[in-house]
C-alpha cells in the first residue's frame, strides 16, 4: 500500500529556530507539492516540483522558507527563522503527471507549533 | 483565484441527501474533489473534466458545468462515514497546480 510519508508528525519549536520537514513521495510519482493548511486560509500551495525541478514557489515567503528535492525520494521544506504565524499543518502530496489532470496523494502532515 | 464553495457547513441525518457547490471566476479544465476527516489528510474522491463527464464514487457523484464554471458534489443517502470537510480544487489548464476552495464541513448524525 503505497503512501506518502512525512516527518516529523508534530513539531513544537520556539520563535527564531530552524524547522525542517521531510517528505517521501510515492515511488514513481514525478510531481511533489507542499501545502500549508490553517483554519483561516485553508489549503495553500507553497511550492511544487516536477521531476525534482522546482516549478513554482510563489506561495512561499522567500525570505524564510525554502523547498528542495535533493533526490527523487526526498523533498524538504525549511523555515528559518520560524515565527508564530508559521504555526499550521504542512502537507506534502505527490502525483503522477502524464499530461492532463491527475490525482494527488497527501501525506499525513506535520503539525507545526511555533511559540 | 480561489473557488468559492457553498454551503460552508451542513448537518445531515443519516440517509439524507446533500449538494455541495464549487464556483470559479475562471474557465476551468477540470475540477477535483477531496474529503478530509478531522485530524487526517485530504483524500482524493474524483476528477471531473471538460465535456461534462460525470464520475461517481460509491454513493457520491458530481457534475461539472463548464459554461457556468461550476461543479456540484452530490451525496445521496448519507452515511456517518461521509462526515468531514469537502474541498474542491480547480485546474485552469491541465498543467497548473490546483487551487482549493475553503471547504464545506459536512456532519452526518444518527
Amino acid at each position: 500500500d503505497a503512501r506518502v510519508t512525512q516527518t516529523p508528525r508534530h513539531k513544537v519549536t520556539e520563535m527564531g529556530q530552524e524547522v525542517t520537514m521531510r517528505c517521501q513521495p510515492i515511488l514513481g510519482h514525478n510531481t511533489v507539492f507542499w501545502y500549508r493548511q490553517t483554519m483561516m486560509q485553508g489549503l495553500e500551495l507553497l511550492a511544487y516540483f516536477r521531476n525534482r525541478a522546482p516549478l513554482d514557489d510563489s506561495g512561499m515567503p522567500k525570505d524564510r522558507f525554502s523547498a528542495e528535492m535533493p533526490d527523487a525520494t526526498l523533498a524538504t521544506l525549511k523555515i528559518q527563522p520560524s515565527e508564530p504565524r508559521d504555526s499550521a499543518v504542512y502537507f506534502c502530496a505527490s502525483g503522477l503527471s502524464a499530461g492532463g489532470s491527475y490525482e494527488q496523494y497527501f501525506g499525513p502532515g506535520t503539525r507545526l507549533t511555533v511559540t | 483565484q480561489q473557488p468559492v464553495q457553498s454551503p460552508q457547513a451542513v448537518i445531515l441525518r443519516e440517509g439524507e441527501d446533500a449538494v455541495i457547490n464549487c464556483s470559479s471566476s475562471k474557465a476551468l479544465y477540470s475540477v477535483h474533489w477531496y474529503r478530509q476527516k478531522h485530524g487526517e489528510a485530504p483524500v482524493f474522491l474524483m476528477i471531473l473534466l471538460k465535456g461534462g463527464e460525470q464520475k461517481g464514487h460509491e454513493k457520491i457523484s458530481a457534475s461539472f458545468n463548464e459554461k457556468k464554471q461550476q461543479s456540484s458534489l452530490y451525496l445521496t443517502a448519507s452515511q456517518l462515514s461521509y462526515s468531514g470537510t469537502y474541498f474542491c480544487g480547480t485546474d485552469t489548464s491541465g498543467n497548473t497546480p490546483l487551487v482549493f476552495g475553503k471547504g464545506t464541513r459536512l456532519s452526518v448524525i444518527a
